[in-house]
Formats: C-alpha cells, sequence, structure tokens
C-alpha cells in the first residue's frame, strides 16, 4: 500500500531564513504527489504538483518541490520564509483513481 | 477555476442528534467526492469515497450506519453524522476530484463539528 512519510511534526524557522519540509513516499511506480497548506480551522490549499516531467516543480507563494525517485523523495522548499507562511503543510499521493493518501503533517512556526 | 463549498462551517449538536454536511461542487460536475476526517494536530483521514448515483465507498473501521452519505447529483454530496456523539467532534473536509485520471482534487473549507 502506498504511504507518505513527513519525518518533521513540527519546524521553526526565522522569518527570511530558507525552509525545506521533507516527504518520503513509499510505492512501486511513480505516484503523482502533492503538497497542501492548511491554516487553522480552514481546509486545504494546493501548492503545487508533480505529475510527471521536469522534477523541479514551481508551486504558488514562492514555494517549490524538487522529486527524487532514487530517495523517494519529494521535499518542498522555499528560499525565503514569510510569517504568512505558518500553517500546517501536508504532503500527499495518489496514484491512478485512488483517493489521496495523506502525510502526518508538519507544522511550521515562523519566528521574527 | 474549480471550486468546492462546503457548509456549515461550524456546528454545535447535542447528543443524540443528526447533523447533515454538504459538500457542493460551483462550478464543475464532481463524479467522485471523497469525506475526511481530522482530528486536533493531526493528519486527514479517509473516511469514505461518495459516487454519484450509487453508494459510497467506505474505509475500514468506518461506521456506515453512523455517516450517512448521499450523492444524489453531480454537484451536491451530504455526509450526515447520525446520534451524534462528543467522540464524533472532529473537523470533516470534503474533496472533489476536478476532471478525469489526475488533474487534482480541491478541498471544501471544512466544518467544525462540536458535540456537547
Amino acid at each position: 500500500a502506498q504511504s507518505v512519510t513527513q519525518p518533521d511534526i513540527h519546524i521553526t524557522v526565522s522569518e527570511g531564513a530558507s525552509l525545506e519540509l521533507r516527504c518520503n513516499y513509499s510505492y512501486g511506480a511513480t505516484p503523482y504527489l502533492f503538497w497542501y497548506v492548511q491554516s487553522p480551522g480552514q481546509g486545504l490549499q494546493l501548492l503545487l504538483k508533480y505529475f510527471s516531467g521536469d522534477t523541479l516543480v514551481q508551486g504558488i507563494k514562492g514555494f517549490e518541490a524538487e522529486f527524487k525517485r532514487s530517495q523517494s523523495s519529494f521535499n518542498l522548499r522555499k528560499p525565503s520564509v514569510h510569517w504568512s507562511d505558518a500553517a500546517e503543510y501536508f504532503c500527499a499521493v495518489h496514484s491512478g483513481n485512488t483517493p489521496l493518501v495523506f502525510g502526518k503533517g508538519t507544522r511550521l512556526s515562523v519566528i521574527a | 477555476g474549480a471550486v468546492v463549498s462546503q457548509h456549515p462551517s461550524w456546528v454545535i449538536c447535542k447528543s443524540g442528534t443528526s447533523v447533515k454536511i454538504e459538500c457542493r461542487s460551483l462550478d464543475f460536475q464532481a463524479t467522485t467526492m471523497f469525506w475526511y476526517r481530522q482530528f486536533p494536530k493531526q493528519s486527514l483521514m479517509l473516511m469514505a469515497t461518495s459516487n454519484e448515483g450509487s453508494k459510497a465507498t467506505y474505509e475500514q473501521g468506518v461506521e456506515k450506519d453512523k455517516f450517512l452519505i448521499n450523492h444524489a447529483s453531480l454537484t451536491l454530496s451530504t455526509l450526515t453524522v447520525t446520534s451524534a456523539h462528543p467522540e464524533d467532534s472532529s473537523f470533516y473536509i470534503c474533496s472533489a476530484r476536478t476532471g478525469t485520471g489526475i488533474l487534482g482534487y480541491t478541498f471544501g473549507s471544512g466544518t467544525r463539528l462540536t458535540v456537547v
């Protein structure tokens, strides 16, 4: 069965610093990969997704993610974090017609 | 773009009563919708897959008789929590597949249910 692992439960970064959120997946074939952001009490907003092609994917709000097949990873990055980026971030995977499977999430705190 | 509207945003109900949550696709037809449940500070757990015109497919451990799902039209799926108890208090989120295959998913804004 496919699974998603987000090793970091909580990360704190200073405003303006760079950010990397880790995501590893377990699946026999190349899955379709997503990153979502959730503000407290809100639904999910899609940041970016990877289906095929260029392994470096650009998303909204200045985020990017890189698919590395050899490492089964799809880490999310941002070169300079803003205070408004504080939220919960979820990595998700699906294949074919299966529903999305989510990681447990990483909570990002941003300090001045 | 594809928008999913979920209503209500929050609801408080008494134990033993039933609560209905609606999920509507506003500008597209959604033959398949998904219902998730999220406990505080935890991830989203898929409860069931709702297919228009047919019975929902429930994940293991989800009580079908407690969480009634109806998907009577291509733009509306409903989740009814029957005989609610405090342990049913949670954040419920619906999602619709936009297009076919892997084109993506759009999420509703969620419903915070509190059972007192």
